[in-house]
């Protein structure tokens, strides 16, 4: 079946560090791929699609490129804020609808 | 922007209560579902509807219940809350490909 795998946190960086957490997938067909972001106490916000292989989402200066030969949709940010800390989800969604999410990982950042 | 609500956002409530965890959505969406989230963070479905009067049970098996009468609406109920129903709950709908998330509901039950 289908199935996300992403790296496990937390991850503690200093504030304006690069950022990379990585995800994988597994998936028949063509899923389309997204990052959520969970601030404390909140809901999953939806941070970035793409839906085809070679796309690239973008939002709040984080970015993920959909790379389907190595089945990869890593999530960057060249430089991050205190406010970034929260919990961040790699999750894909096949033909028929089904999500699938992976276990989260948590970003701390420091000043 | 989506819209999807959850009432209460927090609930502390003794053993053995019957409760009901609210979920409502003004999209039209059929497609509706409840997660439970554990302190790990990930998320466990315990629940779906792909529309009025149809309920299906997700991954983790869970002892709530739940109804789908109207489209917007789709609330959880737990008939007898025990301790190990503490947990964080969180609904969703989804239009087209994409998941659009309530707020949550903290449940603690002591």
């Amino acid at each position: 079946g289908n199935s996300v795998t992403q790296m496990e946190g937390p991850v503690t960086l200093s504030e304006e560090a690069f950022l990379t957490i990585n995800c994988t997938y597994t998936a028949t067909g063509y899923p389309s791929l997204f990052w959520y972001v969970q601030y404390p106490g909140e809901g999953l916000q939806l941070l970035l699609k793409a839906t085809k292989a070679d796309d690239k989402g973008s939002n709040k200066g984080f970015e993920a490129t959909y790379r389907k030969e190595t089945t990869s949709f890593h999530l960057e940010k060249g430089s991050v804020q205190v406010s970034d800390s929260a919990v961040y989800f790699c999750a894909l969604s096949d033909r028929w609808g089904d999500m699938r999410f992976g276990a989260g990982t948590r970003l701390t950042v420091k000043p | 922007e989506a819209d999807i609500y959850q009432t209460p956002r927090y609930l502390v409530i003794g053993t053995g209560k019957k409760i009901t965890l609210e979920c409502s959505q003004t999209m039209g969406h059929d497609k509706m579902y409840w997660y439970q989230q554990d302190p790990g963070m990930e998320l466990h479905l315990i629940h779906y509807s792909y529309g009025v009067n149809s309920t299906e049970k997700g991954d983790l098996s869970s002892e709530s219940t739940v109804s789908r009468i109207r489209t917007e609406h789709f609330p959880l109920t737990l008939e007898s809350a025990r301790p190990s129903h503490t947990s964080q709950y969180l609904c969703a709908s989804m239009g087209l490909d994409t998941q659009y998330f309530g707020p949550g509901t903290r449940l603690t039950v002591l």
